[in-house]
């Protein structure tokens, strides 16, 4: 079956340091791969996606490639800032899965 | 243009009842989920619907779980003789299309507490 692994967290930085929030997943076929955030008191939302090997994904700053070799897709932040404080999930779809398959999320806080 | 809306955003009951969850997807999209998110099982699949064909059911956890989408729009997942086990976030999202890289967009969610 599907799974997703995610960086256990939480995670605390300082402001304008680097994030990286691993990802690693098990997928039947090719999988198309998701990162969505939770910001507080707000619903999920999609980040960035990536959908065939050795894309990458890219807004509001964020990165993830899609690495099929070590089936990954990272999350970075080059500076993190104290309004991406959130908690952030890695997902795929995949097979004849329409569904989101989630990782456990990773509660992200960035202090000033 | 409007999201997807969840109603109630809150809702209190007390073990062994029944409740109903609805969900308002975006208009025109033909793909529907649900999904629970609750702190000891994180986010999880419940139920897909998609057009007029047949809902994928496997995420339902038990046979006191069920829902509705009625006509291509607005959905009802119905929790019978609810458990504290149910107490979660139920999500719901919609979709453009069935195709694995098309963006889920989800409602608020709806807080349910089992008393």
């Amino acid at each position: 079956g599907n799974s997703v692994t995610q960086m256990e967290g939480p995670v605390t930085l300082s402001e304008e340091a680097f994030l990286t929030i691993n990802c690693t997943y098990t997928a039947t076929g090719y999988p198309s791969l998701f990162w969505y955030v939770q910001y507080p008191g707000e619903g999920l939302q999609l980040l960035l996606k990536a959908t065939k090997a050795d894309d990458k994904g890219s807004n509001k700053g964020f990165e993830a490639t899609y690495r099929k070799e070590t089936t990954s897709f990272h999350l970075e932040k080059g500076s993190v800032q104290v309004s991406d404080s959130a908690v952030y999930f890695c997902a795929l779809t995949a097979g004849s899965a329409r569904q989101l398959t989630f990782g456990s999320g990773t509660q992200l806080t960035v202090l000033p | 243009g409007a999201g997807v809306s969840q109603s109630p955003s809150n809702k209190v009951t007390e073990k062994g009842k029944d409740v109903e969850l609805r969900c308002d997807p975006i208009s025109g999209h033909t793909a529907l989920y649900w999904y629970r998110q609750s702190l000891g099982q994180g986010l999880e699949f419940l139920i897909y619907f998609q057009g007029n064909s047949a809902p994928d059911k496997s995420g339902l956890p038990s046979d006191r779980f069920s829902a509705e989408r009625t006509g291509g729009s607005v959905s009802t997942l119905t929790i019978q003789r609810t458990q504290q086990e149910d107490s979660a976030v139920y999500l719901c999202a919609s979709s453009l299309g069935q195709g694995l890289m098309a963006e889920q967009y989800f409602g608020p969610g709806t807080r349910l507490t089992v008393t």
